[in-house]
C-alpha cells in the first residue's frame, strides 16, 4: 500500500527567502503525486501535481515542485516566500496501478503548517 | 470551492443526537468522499462512493453512515454523536477515469462539536 510522509510538523521563514516543504511517498509503481494548500477555515485547494514527463513542475502562487525518483521525494519549493503563503500543506500520493480498496483514493501525508514571518 | 458545496459551516450537537452533513457536487463527478481532519492525524477517509448507490468504507468508518441515492449528494450521518466526532469534516470529488491523474476538488468543510 502507498504512503506519504511529511517530516516536518511547522516550517519557519522570513519573508522574501526561499521555502522548501518535504515530502516522502512509498508507492510499488510510477506515482502520481500532488500537493495541496488549505488555507485558515477553507478547504483544500488543489496546488500541483506530478504525473510525467519533467521532473519540475510548476503550480499555483509560485510554487513549485520536484521529483526525484531515486530520492522517493516529491518535495515543494519556493524561490521568495510571501507572509501571504501561510498555510497548511499536504502531499497526497496514488499509486494508479494499485489494486487497493480505496478505489481512485488518494493516501495524504499528515501536513506541514508554514508560517511565513514578516 | 465552487462546484461543491457543504452543509452545515458550523454545527455543534449534544452526544447521543443524530446529525447529516451535507455534500452537493455540480460536476457530475462519480466519485465523492467523506474525510475529517484531526490534529495531528491529517485528513482521514471515513467513506467514499464510486457512483450512485455505491459506497464503501474508508479507514474510519465506525459512527458514521452514507447514502449516494443521487450522484451529486454524498451525505454522512452521525447516528449517534459522540466527542470523538468533534472533527472538520470535508466532502471532496473527483471524475472517474481509468488510472485518472485528475486531483480531488474539496468544499469547505463542517466544523462539528460535540458536547
Amino acid at each position: 500500500a502507498q504512503s506519504v510522509a511529511q517530516p516536518e510538523d511547522q516550517v519557519n521563514v522570513a519573508e522574501g527567502n526561499p521555502l522548501t516543504v518535504k515530502c516522502t511517498y512509498s508507492v510499488s509503481g510510477n506515482p502520481y503525486l500532488f500537493w495541496y494548500v488549505q488555507y485558515p477555515n477553507r478547504g483544500l485547494q488543489f496546488l500541483l501535481k506530478y504525473i510525467t514527463g519533467d521532473n519540475l513542475v510548476k503550480g499555483s502562487y509560485g510554487f513549485e515542485a520536484e521529483f526525484n525518483k531515486s530520492q522517493t521525494s516529491f518535495h515543494l519549493k519556493k524561490p521568495s516566500a510571501l507572509v501571504s503563503d501561510s498555510a497548511l500543506f499536504f502531499c497526497a500520493v496514488r499509486d494508479p496501478g494499485g489494486r487497493d480498496n480505496y478505489g481512485q483514493n488518494f493516501v495524504f501525508g499528515p501536513g506541514t503548517r508554514l508560517s511565513v514571518l514578516p | 470551492d465552487a462546484g461543491i458545496t457543504q452543509s452545515p459551516r458550523y454545527k455543534i450537537t449534544e452526544t447521543g443526537r443524530q446529525v447529516t452533513l451535507m455534500c452537493h457536487q455540480t460536476w457530475s463527478h462519480s466519485y465523492m468522499f467523506w474525510y475529517r481532519q484531526d490534529l495531528g492525524h491529517g485528513l482521514r477517509l471515513i467513506y467514499y462512493s464510486a457512483a450512485a448507490d455505491i459506497t464503501d468504507k474508508g479507514e474510519v468508518p465506525d459512527g458514521y453512515v452514507v447514502s449516494r441515492s443521487k450522484t451529486e449528494n454524498f451525505p454522512l450521518t452521525l447516528e449517534s454523536a459522540t466527542r470523538s466526532q468533534t472533527s472538520v469534516y470535508f466532502c471532496a470529488s473527483s471524475e472517474k477515469r481509468a488510472r485518472s491523474n485528475y486531483g480531488y476538488t474539496f468544499g469547505s468543510g463542517t466544523r462539528l462539536t460535540v458536547v
